[in-house]
């Protein structure tokens, strides 16, 4: 298994621009989210998903959408860059398949997206 | 909202010293989940605490649930450099998928 993937690892845009960051699993977990991470400011929550079809808003959602058509594929769009979007972002997954000593909330990232908004 | 604060944020410590970081939860927590992050790297899941005062050991670490399922520990003994990365406490109010993470404590070793 391939656990969760994303790509790019690296991207560098001008403001206004657009672009998806693109995020799958393949664990059959039903919960995908979708995460920033700032100097200090720890792991904040972006989007969410329980299931295909449903998504909810997390902590920081603006200047973000997200769909989920599928279980495997959870997408990040950016619709109009701004330098405060610049950050890492990570993906991550979970849920009811994990081993002894978690819970569907344990989460399962990929390896990041390092986003430069200039 | 729910909060979950964290601290210290840094600590650097000479290799063989031990190491603690701390978690607070503004809410009462379903679980604690305890990650860490080597740098440059992606969080890594840890360890879960799900029952009021539980107490887990894996190996030089230990974690610690509140009474209260409000806060939560992570006691390092001895560090060692491989130890170096950032820690962090994940609360959970429910098997909702969902977890809110604290700042979390980066860690720096000198041999």
């Amino acid at each position: 298994n391939a656990g969760v993937t994303q790509t790019p690892k690296f991207q560098v845009l001008k403001t206004g621009q657009s672009m998806t960051l693109q995020c799958a699993q393949d664990m059959n977990h039903e919960y995908m989210s979708w995460y920033r991470q700032d100097p200090g400011m720890g792991l904040r929550l972006i989007h969410y998903s329980v299931g295909a079809g449903i998504t909810d808003q997390g902590e920081v959602p603006n200047g973000y959408n997200v769909s989920r058509s599928t279980t495997e594929d959870f997408p990040l769009r950016l619709l109009s860059a701004a330098p405060s979007q610049t950050s890492v972002y990570f993906c991550a997954s979970s849920g009811t398949s994990g081993g002894p000593g978690t819970s569907t909330d344990t989460q399962y990232f990929g390896p990041g997206t390092r986003l430069t908004v200039l | 909202g729910q909060q979950v604060m964290q601290i210290p944020q840094y600590q650097h410590v000479q290799e063989g010293e031990d190491f603690t970081t701390y978690c607070n939860s503004s809410t009462t927590l379903s679980n604690i989940q305890w990650y860490k992050q080597r740098p440059g790297g992606h969080p890594v899941f840890l360890i879960q605490l799900v029952k009021s005062g539980e107490v887990k050991k894996q190996k030089r670490l230990t974690f610690q649930f509140g009474e209260a399922k409000k806060n939560s520990s992570l006691h390092i003994t001895a560090t060692q450099t491989t130890d170096v990365g950032t820690y962090f406490c994940a609360g959970s109010r429910g098997n909702t998928g969902k977890l809110i993470f604290g700042q979390g404590t980066t860690l720096q070793v000198k041999p």
